[in-house]
């Protein structure tokens, strides 16, 4: 299986830029379109999918998000972090089967 | 707006069977790829299944293969998973979402439990 490596937490402070990352045990890149999602999940609720295929923002997520990569290295940015976005983020890659995700990284405040 | 409505988890048996329901609205469910992601008691999320919009294709995780069927009825609007001989290891709650690769709209969850 595909394995997905974040790191388990980030202190950030708020108004600050973050960088979560995620790193791919192989591709999830074809020559079109790199298979990474991420998705936001906080406490008690559902994931909420924030941007697909590595870098598409998903409709109503706001333009403080923002995805970059491929390959096998690929990043979340929140810029700037709001109160709002303390929570735990997930990557998910759907090119290799299993579809599998990362373990998540959990935005903490300083 | 899209709402999913996930029912029949609840406590069984390892061994037993259960089958889970999710009702779908907001949306034209027949033109969509549907999923069961699970995500155990303080842990991450698993890739459960896939099936295609008509039906016609549908995936497994290998640990699931054999004992899991996903499938849905277009016309009620509604995906299922029949699960037997479940494990302890099955211990989750289980989501209904949307998508073939990535997840757009998910539902609140329902609650499986195995154990005696």
């Amino acid at each position: 299986d595909t394995v997905l490596t974040q790191s388990p937490a980030l202190a950030v402070s708020l108004g600050q830029r973050v960088t979560i990352s995620c790193k791919a045990s192989e591709s999830v890149s074809s020559s079109s379109y790199s298979y990474m999602h991420w998705y936001q999940q906080k406490p008690g609720q559902q994931p909420k999918l924030l941007i697909y295929h590595a870098s598409n923002l998903e409709s109503g997520v706001p333009a403080r998000f923002s995805g970059s990569g491929s390959g096998t290295d690929f990043t979340l940015n929140i810029d700037p972090v709001e109160a709002d976005d303390i929570a735990t983020y997930f990557c998910q890659q759907s090119w290799n089967d299993p579809y599998t995700f990362g373990a998540g990284t959990k935005l903490e405040l300083k | 707006e899209v709402q999913l409505v996930e029912s029949g988890g609840g406590l069984v048996q390892p061994g037993r069977s259960m089958k889970l329901s999710c009702a779908a609205s907001g949306f034209t469910f027949s033109n969509y790829g549907m999923a069961w992601v699970r995500q155990a008691p303080t842990k991450g999320l698993e890739w459960v299944a896939t099936i295609s919009y008509d039906g016609s294709s549908t995936y497994y995780r290998d640990s699931v293969k054999g004992r899991f069927t996903i499938s849905r009825d277009n016309a009620k609007s509604t995906l299922y998973l029949q699960m037997n001989s479940l494990r302890s290891e099955d211990t989750a709650t289980y989501y209904c979402t949307t998508g073939n690769y990535f997840f757009a709209y998910w539902g609140q969850g329902t609650l499986v439990t195995v154990s005696s």
